[in-house]
């Protein structure tokens, strides 16, 4: 069984509309991420968390909210969609020990029409 | 803001062949890593060098941090259809204490024909 999880894996929907992506994780790490994947852009970090209760921004959040509703679980919402957000979103999550290895969900591919 | 720029962009090569990818930033770094990341799925990790100067050998990969710890190469030696996919590096940055984030730089997408 995958140890993140992200839901849906695909989603098309219209500008304006609000959109909630999910990300689950079983492996126990209290530290999780948000990215978004462009091509020829990379991995951009939205926002991330080191517990439940510390979230912070990262270098593209505008546009976007997250909440951490547990330690195992961190959504990410589009209050209104716009066509530029069409891109692979990823949730990502790590231990507070060792090497900073990062553990990264399948990504749900999101397209704004 | 760190940035790591990688070289190659895009690299096509064929089977047999070696190849190096590069990861340049003007900034130090804690660590380094390196991630391959397969159509469809997401980014999986290959290694982590943390010492400047260090080398690390995987099977056919060589990883490479340099001295100041601000750049990084990785050496695929006799490279297979199978390596295709996208080569990601990223520099933790540390906030303090044990917290930190990765920085990624925007990939080089390898392929390697048969």
């Amino acid at each position: 069984d995958a140890d993140v999880t992200q839901t849906p894996r695909n989603r098309i929907t219209k500008t304006g509309k609000r959109i909630m992506l999910e990300c689950s994780q079983t492996k126990g790490h209290d530290r999780m991420y948000w990215y978004r994947q462009d091509p020829g852009l990379g991995l951009r970090l939205i926002y991330y968390s080191f517990d439940v209760k510390d979230i912070n921004k990262g270098e593209i959040s505008d546009g976007y909210s997250v909440s951490r509703q547990a330690q195992a679980k961190f959504s990410l919402s589009l209050e209104s969609a716009i066509p530029n957000q069409t891109a692979l979103y990823f949730c990502a999550t790590s231990d507070y020990r060792g090497s900073y290895e990062q553990f990264f969900g399948p990504g749900t591919r999101l397209t704004v029409l | 803001t760190q940035l790591l720029e990688q070289s190659p962009q895009f690299l096509s090569i064929q089977e047999g062949e070696n190849l190096t990818v590069y990861c340049n930033s003007s900034s130090v770094f804690s660590s380094l890593q390196w991630y391959r990341q397969e159509p469809g799925e997401g980014p999986v990790l290959l290694v982590t060098v943390v010492t400047g100067g260090e080398v690390k050998k995987l099977k056919r990969l060589t990883f490479q941090f340099g001295d100041a710890r601000k750049d990084s190469s990785l050496h695929i030696t006799a490279a297979q259809p199978g390596d295709t996919g996208l080569c990601l590096c990223a520099g933790a940055v540390a906030r303090g204490g044990s917290n930190y984030k990765l920085t990624f730089g925007k990939g080089t997408l390898l392929t390697v024909n048969p």
